[in-house]
């Protein structure tokens, strides 16, 4: 079983709609949590990092949420444009014995349609 | 600006050859790091280096080798490719840890092994 699971795992929107990607996680204890967008053939770009104090944070047309005591997180765009078409990873970040780990999602893909 | 950047960007090799995979990275960043991302997994973490001299193994390291040459260029060893090492492979910095610091990727390197 994922320490980071995503869903839905793959979605299709049409274009000007909004959409909510989730992210569930069971790692502990929580250092922060992160999401990144990946283009098909690219490497992943950081949108969003919150830390435990902090329940939400926007980075334009995406806003990201975490409620830390459910360990939830969910990543909402809005008015999708067609290059929002990507993959959608969800990270977080644990620390154990001074050293923090990174453990990633398996990503929700988003397709936005004309 | 360009980031971080990995060669070649497509690889094809046959069962038992070897290869190697290179990264440099212009941002001055401390630690360096190589992630393996397959189909319906999150990335894994191959080795990293968390400052130049130093390097360790991640969560999946068997078949691997890696150097850190300076502080900018972090390579990728496969001293005998085997099919199970088929994969999409991202070259990563980051300023500190990368639990507690946005991840920069490369633009990945596609490897067949047949």
């Amino acid at each position: 079983k994922n320490q980071v699971e995503q869903s839905p795992q793959s979605l299709i929107i049409l274009e000007g709609k909004n959409c909510t990607l989730q992210c569930n996680y069971t790692v502990s204890p929580f250092s922060n949590l992160r999401w990144y967008k990946q283009d098909t053939g690219r490497g992943p770009v950081s949108l969003t990092i919150m830390t435990f104090s902090e329940n939400t944070k926007s980075n334009g047309r995406y806003t990201a949420t975490l409620d830390a005591d459910t360990k939830q997180s969910s990543l909402h765009i809005t008015a999708s444009q067609l290059s929002d078409s990507a993959s959608y990873i969800c990270v977080v970040s644990v620390s154990s014995g001074g050293y923090q780990k990174v453990t990633f999602g398996t990503g929700t893909k988003l397709q936005v349609i004309p | 600006n360009a980031g971080v950047t990995q060669t070649p960007k497509f690889q094809v090799l046959k069962t038992g050859q070897s290869m190697t995979l290179q990264c440099a990275q212009d941002m001055n960043h401390n630690s360096m790091y190589w992630y393996r991302q397959d189909p319906g997994m999150g990335l894994r973490l191959i080795y990293y280096s968390a400052s130049e001299g130093t390097t360790d193994k991640g969560e999946v390291p068997n078949g691997y080798n890696v150097s850190r040459l300076n502080k900018r260029e972090f390579s990728l060893r496969l001293e005998s490719a085997a099919p199970s090492q088929t994969s999409v492979y991202f070259c990563a910095s980051s300023p500190g840890q990368a639990g507690g610091n946005t991840i920069y990727f490369g633009e990945g390197s596609w490897l067949t092994v047949v």
